[in-house]
């Protein structure tokens, strides 16, 4: 299947400051990406959606404003923590989709606010 | 978008064929029924994907009634390494916006 590559895997940040979460898709254009987030031992959760080159769709209770969302190109989506908080410790997840076909999903990127 | 409905968890041993259920009574006419694996740390890996009546590939087979108000995963031959949490996932042909419900938690026994 395709692939769909997220960095970084693990990412320690101090309260307050803001991280940067990258998501590719390596061997075909993703004119689709998803985020979610991911507690212990609790399912994925869907944060928002984006398509290439428009404003990304966030879920009810998910604030727009704390979490940005970029999908500037068809291989790459940007999920940036603002003034993040211990609260926001969780894994996140990204997929990708081209055209309505499957998606794929990233290995996750493992966020600790200390 | 419909809500699936799976077991919190089984257990089973090495060697045994192993068959997780879900629900979704409420499927669409344009809904397809995927399942996904997930190991702890990682993202979910894709098993197999089906419409209606049976689906196999090289790790699982998937069945589906013809009311497709359920499937059944089946995985033949379990080993430790197939311990994880399997999602089952109901979306809508053009859209993959899965929504994930609570997952099967499997933990294989030697």
């Amino acid at each position: 299947g395709a692939v769909v590559s997220q960095h970084p895997s693990r990412v320690i940040c101090k309260s307050g400051t803001s991280v940067k979460i990258e998501c590719r898709s390596l061997d075909f254009q993703a004119t689709t990406m998803f985020w979610y987030r991911q507690f212990p031992k609790q399912s994925l959760m869907l944060m928002a959606t984006s398509n290439e080159g428009s404003k990304a769709t966030y879920e009810q209770g998910v604030e727009k404003d704390k979490f940005l969302i970029n999908h500037a190109s068809l291989t790459l989506s940007t999920l940036t923590v603002t003034s993040a908080h211990p609260e926001d410790s969780s894994f996140y997840i990204c997929s990708a989709s081209s055209q309505g076909t499957e998606a794929f999903f990233g290995q996750g990127t493992r966020l600790t606010v200390v | 978008l419909a809500k699936t409905t799976q077991p919190i968890s089984m257990d089973s041993y090495e060697g045994q064929e192993v068959n997780i259920t879900c629900s979704h009574n409420n499927i669409a006419t344009n809904d397809y029924i995927t399942w996904y694996q997930q190991f702890p740390s990682q993202g979910p890996r894709f098993i197999i994907q089906g419409y209606k009546t049976k689906v196999t590939n090289e790790v699982a087979s998937l069945f589906i009634p013809a009311d497709r108000k359920s499937s059944t995963l089946s995985l033949p031959r379990v080993s430790l390494s197939d311990t994880a949490v399997y999602y089952c996932l109901v979306f809508t042909s053009g859209t993959y916006k899965y929504i994930f419900g609570t997952g099967t938690r499997l933990k294989v026994l030697a």
